[in-house]
């Protein structure tokens, strides 16, 4: 069955160091990888969708990666601050459409 | 736009009572989600609507869980009757129409809290 694999454990950095969270997949080949962030007592907010024939996304401080041969996307969030403290959560399209499968998410700690 | 909006936000009820949620999606979007979200199993997709019908119900746990879409305005998940292992948050989530350029894009509401105690 399919599966979305995300670091369980907590990432820990300091404010201004880049943040890399990673996200690997099996037993599917997803048209398109989206990432969400999601706050204490709120509902995940959108934040990239890359393509399966896109290579990499910018948009302002945050970069994403998508390798289809190694099933694996990878989130940067660059000059961090410690407003970005969030679970940041992957999502695939599942069989097709519109019905996306989430990841458990990673917790990341931005530390002034 | 005020976004998604559910209510209630918080819902405590005994077990074997009946719950219903209630979501109104962005005007315009015509893709509707429902999903639950726990520490154990992460957001788990319950269902989901394209123009008010439903389109994949394979998440549904249950008989005791059905969602109905009246209107483009207006969803609703009912647990009937509930138990304690349905304790979980529940969001909705509504999409743009397919071709737009965002068309994939989900914004979610804030949730409902539900406790079967």
């Amino acid at each position: 069955s399919q599966k979305i694999e995300q670091n369980s454990e907590a990432l820990n950095i300091q404010e201004g160091k880049t943040a890399t969270l990673t996200c690997n997949y099996t037993n599917y080949s997803p048209a398109y990888l989206q990432w969400y962030r999601q706050d204490p007592g709120r509902g995940p907010v959108f934040l990239l969708l890359i393509r399966e024939n896109e290579k990499e996304k910018r948009k302002e401080r945050l970069k994403v990666t998508f390798d289809t041969t190694l099933k694996q996307s990878l989130f940067h969030i660059t000059a961090s601050q410690p407003a970005d403290s969030a679970t940041y959560l992957c999502a695939l399209d599942g069989t097709g459409g519109f019905k996306t499968i989430f990841g458990a998410g990673t917790r990341l700690f931005v530390k002034a | 736009d005020a976004g998604v909006i559910q209510s209630p936000r918080h819902e405590v009820t005994e077990m074997g009572q009946e719950v219903t949620l209630r979501c109104k999606p962005i005007s315009g979007h015509d893709y509707l989600f429902w999903y639950r979200q726990t520490m154990m199993r992460g957001l788990e997709l319950l269902i989901y609507f394209n123009n008010n019908v439903p389109i994949d119900d394979s998440g549904m746990p249950e008989d005791r869980f059905s969602a109905k879409m009246p209107n483009a305005s207006f969803s609703t998940l009912k647990i009937q009757p509930s138990e304690p292992r349905d304790s979980a948050v529940y969001f909705c989530a509504s999409s743009e129409p397919t071709g737009t350029s965002t068309s994939y894009e989900q914004y979610f509401g804030p949730g409902t809290r539900l406790t079967v105690t």
